[in-house]
């Protein structure tokens, strides 16, 4: 059973500081997902990455894949309360269509 | 923007009764997956569907619980007789034929309430 980790569990910060969430396993994965979902609502995805090593970014935000597929770290530069809300990893396998999600890191950005 | 539409979004019910949740995936998508999520658990998939087919039901408990898709506009999923442990958000996600790298789309989920 493939499981991913993710830490910490709950982050409370103020506005305008950086802050790096991470999501780490012993199995290795052809892609690897970040999603983030908001109160009552369902999880959107922020990005896919599928290289080792690949570092996308979506304005604030830096996503990195660890250089053997097995982690993932997401940075937050200057965060704001918008940025608030549960942040989720999870990992494909490929062909089969199956994700097995993170349980997630639930931040909060105080203004 | 096209997207993924469950009904209800909220259901209280005694324990006992049955619950049916529907799901209208985006049109286009022929992957179909529900999850539930739980504070302990997290979210974990319960069953998946490609072109209306089961896939992989392996999360689910079949005694209690059964998954469709009648047509590809709509997948159910069914808890009878429903318990309290049940209570839970059922999401539901879909998306395009291919691999685990497709994105899923997923809708805003069904708060469920067993008491």
């Amino acid at each position: 059973t493939q499981l991913l980790e993710q830490s910490p569990q709950f982050l409370s910060i103020q506005e305008g500081e950086n802050l790096t969430v991470y999501c780490n396993s012993s199995s290795v994965f052809s892609s690897l997902q970040w999603y983030r979902q908001e109160p009552g609502e369902g999880p959107v995805l922020l990005v896919t990455v599928v290289t080792g090593g690949e570092v996308k970014k979506l304005k604030r935000l830096t996503f990195q894949f660890g250089d053997a597929r097995k982690d993932s770290s997401l940075h937050i530069t200057a965060a704001q309360p918008g940025d608030t809300g549960l942040y989720l990893c999870a990992g494909g396998g490929g062909s089969n269509y199956k994700l097995t999600f993170g349980k997630g890191t639930l931040l909060t950005v105080n203004p | 923007d096209a997207r993924v539409t469950q009904t209800p979004r909220h259901k209280v019910t005694e324990m006992g009764q049955e619950v049916t949740m529907r799901c209208q995936p985006i049109l286009g998508h022929n992957t179909v997956f529900w999850y539930r999520q739980t504070m302990m658990q997290g979210l974990e998939l319960l069953a998946y569907f490609r072109n209306r087919a089961p896939l992989d039901d392996s999360g689910m408990p079949k005694d209690r619980f059964s998954a469709e898709m009648p047509d590809t506009t709509l997948a159910t999923l069914k808890i009878q007789p429903s318990e309290p442990r049940d209570s839970a958000v059922y999401f539901c996600a879909s998306s395009t034929t291919g691999s685990s790298h497709q994105p899923q789309h997923f809708g805003d989920g069904t708060r469920l309430s067993i008491l």
